[in-house]
C-alpha cells in the first residue's frame, strides 16, 4: 500500500476488556514497530518484528500486552484485560529491515479505556 | 541508556519569524537522528534525517537541522514559520539494542504560530 495503515482509528473500551489493533504495513517492509504515545509523554517502544525472527518484545510493559504477524505483513496489537492506564495513541511503523533507516509511521489508533 | 531531551514543551512564534527547535541527545556511539512532525489526529511525519556526512541537513517544507556533535545537538530550525507549521515537533534517536533498530523519542515540542 502507499503507507503504513491501522485500524480501528479510535476505540473506547470498558475497564477489564480485551482490545486488538491491526496494522498493516508498507508493502515489501519487513520490519514492523508498535509505540505507545501517552498524554504528556513521547512515544514508547513497545516490540520489534523483523521478517520471520523471534520479535524483540522488550518494550511490553506487562504481560497482558502481545502482538503477532502473519506471513510477514500484518500485525495485530492485543491488549487484554485493559486497565485504565492504557489509555494512549498506539502507533505502529515499518521500514526495510536493512539496519539504520527511516521508520514510516501510520495514523496510529487512539484508544480510552473507561 | 539512549535518551532525547527536547528541553522546550511550547513555543509560540508569529507567523513569519524564524523558529529554532532544541534537541540533545545521550548515546554511546555515533547515532543517527530524526526530526518527526505530528498534526493533530495524525501519525509521524519524517521531516529529515541525519545519518552520516553533511551536518547540516535539510528537510521537507523548508526546515533544516544542524547536528553537534560536541553539543550532542541536533536543533531543527526554519528561517520563516507559516501557520501551516503549528503542529507537535519530535527528535528521535536512532538505535541498535537487542537487534531492534530502535527509535527513542524527546516528548515532543508543541509549535504554536500566531497572526
Amino acid at each position: 500500500g502507499a503507507g503504513v495503515s491501522q485500524s480501528p482509528s479510535n476505540k473506547v473500551t470498558e475497564k477489564g476488556k480485551d482490545v486488538e489493533l491491526r496494522c498493516d504495513p508498507i508493502s515489501g517492509h519487513t520490519a514492523l514497530y508498535w509505540y505507545r504515545q501517552s498524554l504528556g509523554q513521547g512515544l514508547e517502544f513497545l516490540i520489534y518484528f523483523q521478517g520471520n525472527s523471534a520479535p524483540d518484545k522488550s518494550g511490553l510493559p506487562s504481560d497482558r500486552f502481545s502482538a503477532e504477524r502473519t506471513g510477514g505483513s500484518v500485525s495485530t496489537l492485543t491488549i487484554q484485560r485493559t486497565q485504565q492506564e492504557d489509555s494512549a495513541v498506539y502507533l505502529c511503523a515499518s521500514s526495510q529491515g536493512r539496519g539504520r533507516e527511516t521508520q514510516y509511521f501510520g495514523p496510529g489508533t487512539r484508544l480510552l479505556v473507561l | 541508556a539512549q535518551s532525547v531531551t527536547q528541553p522546550d514543551i511550547h513555543i509560540t512564534v508569529s507567523e513569519g519569524a524564524s523558529l529554532e527547535l532544541r534537541c540533545n541527545y545521550s548515546y554511546g556511539a555515533t547515532p543517527y537522528l530524526f526530526w518527526y512532525v505530528q498534526s493533530p489526529g495524525q501519525g509521524l511525519q519524517l521531516l529529515l534525517k541525519y545519518f552520516s556526512g553533511d551536518t547540516l541537513v535539510q528537510g521537507i517544507k523548508g526546515f533544516e537541522a544542524e547536528f553537534k556533535r560536541s553539543q550532542s545537538s541536533f536543533n531543527l530550525r526554519k528561517p520563516s514559520v507559516h501557520w501551516s507549521d503549528a503542529a507537535e515537533y519530535f527528535c528521535a534517536v536512532g538505535a541498535k539494542q537487542t537487534g531492534a533498530n530502535n527509535l527513542f523519542f524527546g516528548t515532543g515540542t508543541r509549535l504554536t504560530v500566531i497572526p
